[in-house]
């Protein structure tokens, strides 16, 4: 089955800075990548998803990027705000609705 | 709004005891899914169920079954539980790729 790695576990960074977190995935039928935050104490929320024939996608302040070859995709945040405090999920998914999550990132921004 | 609902918030319950976690979604969605989240483990499939009656094991299945006897709702059982089955449980529903998963606001079980 698929398995998905994410690194760093945690990152902690000034407000304002870029905050980057990478994942790798093993399962090379995997087409599918979205991102998940989950606020302390709430549930995680969908944020931003990737697709296998695309190679980057932005939304605002947010950014993913997908190398199919190396197979490894990552999540970039711009102008960090205390706001962005949370824990990010990355996740794959092949031709089924099966998500597998990594291991989670929890990012702090210290105003 | 999709709203998925899980029963209970915070749940204690002893070693051997039959938990029922409830899980149910108000937008007919077809596809649902139970994982568990632990600290530095992500969240981790259990079961997941793609229409009636029909249930498919994830990645930890061993310890837990599952129930979907009607499309909104979706159960996941512990036959017996176990001190190692302590977790955050948190179900989810999907209808496409595009609007992602809703997930319920989880239930912390505390197993004594």
């Amino acid at each position: 089955g698929e398995n998905v790695e994410q690194h760093p576990s945690t990152l902690s960074v000034q407000e304002g800075d870029s905050a980057v977190i990478k994942c790798t995935y093993s399962d090379s039928a995997s087409n599918y990548f979205p991102w998940y935050k989950q606020e302390l104490g709430k549930r995680p929320q969908l944020i931003i998803d990737i697709r296998s024939n695309v190679g980057e996608k932005k939304d605002q302040r947010i950014a993913v990027t997908l190398n199919k070859t190396a197979k490894h995709f990552s999540l970039h945040i711009t102008e960090t705000q205390p706001e962005d405090s949370a824990v990010y999920f990355c996740a794959a998914s092949n031709a089924g609705n099966m998500l597998t999550f990594g291991g989670g990132t929890r990012l702090m921004v210290k105003p | 709004d999709v709203k998925v609902t899980q029963s209970s918030r915070y749940l204690v319950k002893r070693t051997g005891e039959k938990v029922f976690l409830e899980c149910v979604q108000d937008m007919d969605h077809e596809n649902m899914f139970w994982y568990r989240q632990d600290p530095g483990l992500g969240l981790r499939l259990i079961y997941f169920s793609y229409d009636v009656k029909m249930k498919e094991k994830g990645d930890i299945p061993e310890g837990y079954s599952v129930s979907r006897e009607k499309k909104e709702r979706f159960s996941l059982i512990l036959e017996s539980a176990s001190t190692n089955q302590t977790s955050m449980y948190l179900c989810a529903s999907m209808q496409d790729r595009v609007r992602g998963y809703t997930f319920g606001s989880g239930t912390r079980l505390t197993v004594v």
